[in-house]
């Protein structure tokens, strides 16, 4: 079935580092794909998203390709700050079924220090 | 505008009594879905409503778990006899229709001791 492989974290840096966090899935026919954010105490927030392969999301400097021949989707932002510290969840929705269920990784924990 | 509600946003309870957790959907929001969120694990998917019919329910975990929507407005999702298992964030989220982008409650934090 579908699923979704993110790094575990937590993921710690300083302020102003670059940051990957890596993402890859597995899927039967063509899913759209999410990075989703939480922030401490708050609920869950789409961050960016991408519909078909090649295409690039992007939202409050972070971007991830959809690369479909390494079924990849990597969130990566090039000067982070304190204010990204949160947890991000990459996930897939099964555009060829009937509900568009997200399925998702386990989340990565951002920790950013000042 | 309003966004996702859901109520309580936390619920202990003893092992073996039934639970209610509401959610209110965006206003206009045809399709409407139920997650869960254990410790350290991602959200796992329970059932989708579109509209007040429920055509996938593959996630709930077992008989215990229900779930109803009126029309295309609130729904509720029942947890019968109540497992320290069922600890977890239930979330909530809606989308216009079932293509579209999904927007998260805030969850219920549910403890079962």
């Amino acid at each position: 079935g579908n699923s979704v492989t993110q790094m575990e974290g937590p993921v710690t840096l300083s302020e102003e580092a670059f940051l990957t966090i890596n993402c890859t899935y597995t899927a039967t026919g063509y899913p759209s794909l999410f990075w989703y954010v939480q922030y401490p105490g708050e609920g869950l927030q789409l961050l960016l998203k991408a519909t078909k392969a090649d295409d690039k999301g992007s939202n409050k400097g972070f971007e991830a390709t959809y690369r479909k021949e390494t079924t990849s989707f990597h969130l990566e932002k090039g000067s982070v700050q304190v204010s990204d510290s949160a947890v991000y969840f990459c996930a897939l929705s099964d555009n060829g079924g009937a509900t568009n269920k997200l399925i998702f990784g386990t989340g990565t924990l951002l920790a950013v220090q000042p | 505008g309003a966004g996702v509600s859901q109520s309580p946003s936390n619920k202990v309870t003893e092992k073996g009594k039934d639970v209610e957790l509401r959610c209110d959907p965006i206003s206009g929001h045809t399709a409407l879905y139920w997650y869960r969120q254990r410790l350290g694990q991602g959200l796992e998917f329970l059932i989708y409503f579109q509209g007040n019919s429920a055509p996938d329910k593959s996630g709930l975990p077992s008989d215990r778990f229900s779930a109803e929507r009126t029309g295309e407005s609130v729904s509720t999702l029942t947890i019968q006899r109540t497992q320290q298992e069922d600890s977890a964030v239930y979330l909530c989220a809606s989308s216009l229709l079932a293509a579209d982008t999904q927007y998260f409650g805030p969850g219920t934090r549910l403890t079962v001791l």
